[in-house]
């Protein structure tokens, strides 16, 4: 099966610009996830998406950070205005939804790797 | 709140030596544990996922146990080589949540 993509893989913006993250989850993974990793640090959930809606967003900075999920499928990640401490890599993952879904694992996309100057 | 920590931080070994990574959780109410390698600049790869039910699970040269009444989780690499460096990361799901909690990682490097 085609794996978790995501793009762009790299992303150079100044403070204050705005910047969008695109991931396309492996088919029929219901549940999708963005994650942020800071340098030297484990993955943070920023959102967790099932279908369309959303299950989870306590930790998404909604001042400036926002994510969709149109048709269940595709998702974008939007951060603006951005700060210099978003510097870090967006990991979008899924995760089936076949009978029980916390029973299955994630899958993860590469990244993108985002640098605030 | 769920807390995963992982011990080393960073390990240097000689190639073909066996080796085990550390992780602990504070919660031991868990669903599931996975483990993951992350090369540089790079994704996350899944290696193994442990039921709560499973004390567990092995895959090639790698096994992955979990002791849930004490909070932790170890994965042992045999015979180790260059191509095994690269940062491991546990996850934990709680019986409370839906998304994983994950360990700060530990930098493995295996010199030829």
């Amino acid at each position: 099966e085609a794996g978790v993509a995501q793009s762009p893989r790299y992303k150079i913006i100044e403070k204050r610009q705005s910047v969008a993250f695109w991931c396309n989850p492996i088919s029929g993974h219901a549940t999708l996830y963005w994650y942020q990793q800071i340098l030297g640090q484990g993955p943070k959930l920023l959102i967790q998406f099932q279908n369309n809606g959303v299950v989870d967003d306590s930790q998404l900075p909604k001042d400036r950070f926002s994510a969709e999920r149109l048709k269940g499928v595709d998702s974008t990640l939007k951060i603006q205005p951005a700060k210099l401490e978003d510097s870090a890599v967006y990991l979008c993952a899924s995760s089936s939804t076949r009978d029980s879904p916390r029973h299955y694992g994630y899958t993860f996309g590469s990244g993108t790797r985002l640098t605030v100057v | 709140k769920q807390e995963v920590t992982q011990i080393p931080a960073a390990l240097s070994v000689p190639e073909g030596e066996n080796l085990v990574l550390n992780c602990s959780f504070t919660d031991s109410a868990i669903y599931n544990l996975q483990w993951f390698r992350q090369d540089p600049g790079k994704g996350l790869t899944s290696l193994l996922l442990i039921q709560s039910s499973q004390r567990e699970q092995t895959s090639g040269r790698l096994n992955a146990s979990l002791d849930k009444s004490s909070g932790r989780s170890t994965l042992y690499i045999a015979a180790s080589q260059p191509g095994d460096s690269a940062t491991y990361l546990c996850a934990v799901r709680d019986n409370y949540g839906q998304n994983f909690v994950f360990g700060p990682g530990t930098r493995l490097s295996v010199l030829p």
